[in-house]
């Protein structure tokens, strides 16, 4: 079955210092990625997308995601964490007919 | 949130009342979603229509309806067969068309209640 799996709930890290979100994959063929952002009480906000060619993505926010096709991952990352990036993330996947799976969601705390 | 409204953003349902969620988008975009997001679940899919006057079931379409008369408009109803419907509800659209274009973009989101 085509998934998405994000194997931590919760990721805490200190403001300033670098963050890392995981997100795995399974799924047939090259796959279509993507992050998004959820504040509470909101709607998703887009990030950014991995669709083909360079494996190191830049999106919003100075968030990036790199694809690893062998690991079948697209961790996101962002060098310097700020308080103001808590939120839920979410990785989805695209399927046919553009339907998007999402994973689980993990909660990002910064602490100042 | 940009051009896709959702409203009412707090919704309150009788036992055995159905009631309609409204999305609405400016972005020209063909495509419509609606999604059901409950905690630590993330969001499954419902319904979805890639072009007017058509639609196809998600992955957790009963007790649900929609209707697609409009592009701009993709209502969802929350009908009394959906035994719990208390969730956040985010609905989306999308252009169409293939090669990666078809990104997402969501509404604001209802928060349905039970009473």
């Amino acid at each position: 079955a085509q998934s998405v799996a994000q194997p931590e709930d919760q990721v805490n890290v200190a403001e300033g210092n670098p963050l890392t979100v995981k997100c795995t994959y399974s799924v047939s063929g090259n796959p279509y990625l993507f992050w998004y952002v959820q504040y509470p009480n909101r709607g998703l906000q887009f990030l950014l997308k991995y669709i083909t060619g360079d494996n190191l993505v830049k999106g919003s926010y100075g968030f990036e995601a790199e694809f690893n096709k062998s690991q079948t991952s697209f961790h996101l990352k962002k060098p310097s964490a700020l308080v103001s990036d808590s939120a839920l993330y979410f990785c989805a996947v695209r399927l046919y007919g553009n339907k998007l799976v999402f994973g689980a969601g993990t909660i990002l705390r910064v602490k100042s | 949130d940009g051009g896709i409204t959702q409203s009412p953003k707090y919704l309150f349902r009788k036992e055995g009342q159905n009631v309609t969620l409204s999305c609405e988008q400016n972005l020209n975009h063909d495509a419509m979603y609606w999604y059901r997001q409950d905690p630590g679940q993330g969001l499954r899919l419902i319904y979805y229509s890639q072009i007017v006057n058509d639609f196809q079931k998600g992955d957790i379409a009963e007790g649900y309806s929609v209707s697609r008369e409009k592009k701009e408009s993709f209502p969802l109803t929350v009908t009394s067969a959906q035994k719990n419907p208390t969730a956040f509800y985010l609905c989306a659209s999308s252009i169409t068309g293939g090669a990666g274009r078809e990104t997402q973009y969501f509404g604001p989101g209802t928060r349905l209640l039970v009473l």
